[in-house]
């Protein structure tokens, strides 16, 4: 089955900018969604598409694909985007499946 | 607003079936194109995709988990299920159920609050 890796953590200055990759070869094929988790919640989808949030997402949020890359960019970290980012895709590999990425934790500073 | 809600068992003992049930409310299991999955995290690590169903009882599930995963659909109780057979320490984790959307968004849009389960005898 395919595979999603990202950094395990990445850390941004408050008000900075950070982004957070997702690599793959079915993002070759297919678009990546991306989801917030913080410490004993469930995640939430705030990427999916090209680039779409869904509603309530802040617009600093944003997506973006090449190759066989996906990325997160959060424009102006604020203290409360600090939580583990999960990247998700669809299988390439023939199974009609779903993979997620390795996760990145991202501490604001 | 549909939402999410897991039960079941939180301590199941090795060798046996975890059972999970997960209850939509606020809308209909059956309307719309909508893939309804089971996902798990044990503490510490990533997510892992277990299996979905759609409505009309059609199944796709992890191929690392295949053998041992039976997931069901209830649309009178509105409600889909997890079995898990034969379980194992490593299969301690927190359970999520989740809603897939796949037309122009190929997302899970809405996830349950997730439901701790041990195995331990």
């Amino acid at each position: 089955s395919s595979e999603l890796t990202q950094d395990p953590a990445v850390s941004v200055a408050l008000g900075q900018t950070v982004r957070i990759t997702c690599q793959g070869d079915s993002l070759r094929s297919y678009y990546a969604s991306w989801y917030q988790q913080k410490p004993g919640q469930a995640p939430v989808l705030v990427i999916y598409g090209k680039n779409n949030r869904p509603s309530g997402i802040p617009d600093r949020f944003s997506g973006s694909s090449s190759g066989n890359t996906a990325s997160l960019t959060i424009t102006g970290a604020q203290a409360e985007d600090e939580a583990d980012y999960y990247c998700n895709s669809r299988d390439s590999s023939g199974n009609p499946s779903y993979v997620f990425g390795t996760g990145t934790k991202v501490t604001v500073l | 607003q549909v939402q999410l809600q897991e039960s079941g068992p939180g301590l199941v003992k090795p060798s046996q079936t975890l059972s999970l049930t997960c209850t939509v409310s606020g809308g209909s299991i059956s309307s719309g194109s909508y893939y309804w999955s089971w996902i798990r995290q044990p503490a510490g690590k990533g997510l892992e995709w277990i299996g979905r169903i759609y409505t009309s009882g059609s199944t796709n599930y992890n191929p690392s988990l295949k053998s041992r995963v039976t997931i069901s659909v209830d649309t009178s109780k509105n409600q889909f299920s997890l079995k898990l057979s034969s379980v194992t320490a490593a299969d301690t984790a927190v359970y999520y159920c989740a809603r897939y959307v796949s037309q122009h968004w190929d997302a899970f849009d809405i996830w349950g609050q997730g439901t701790m389960v041990t195995v331990s005898s």
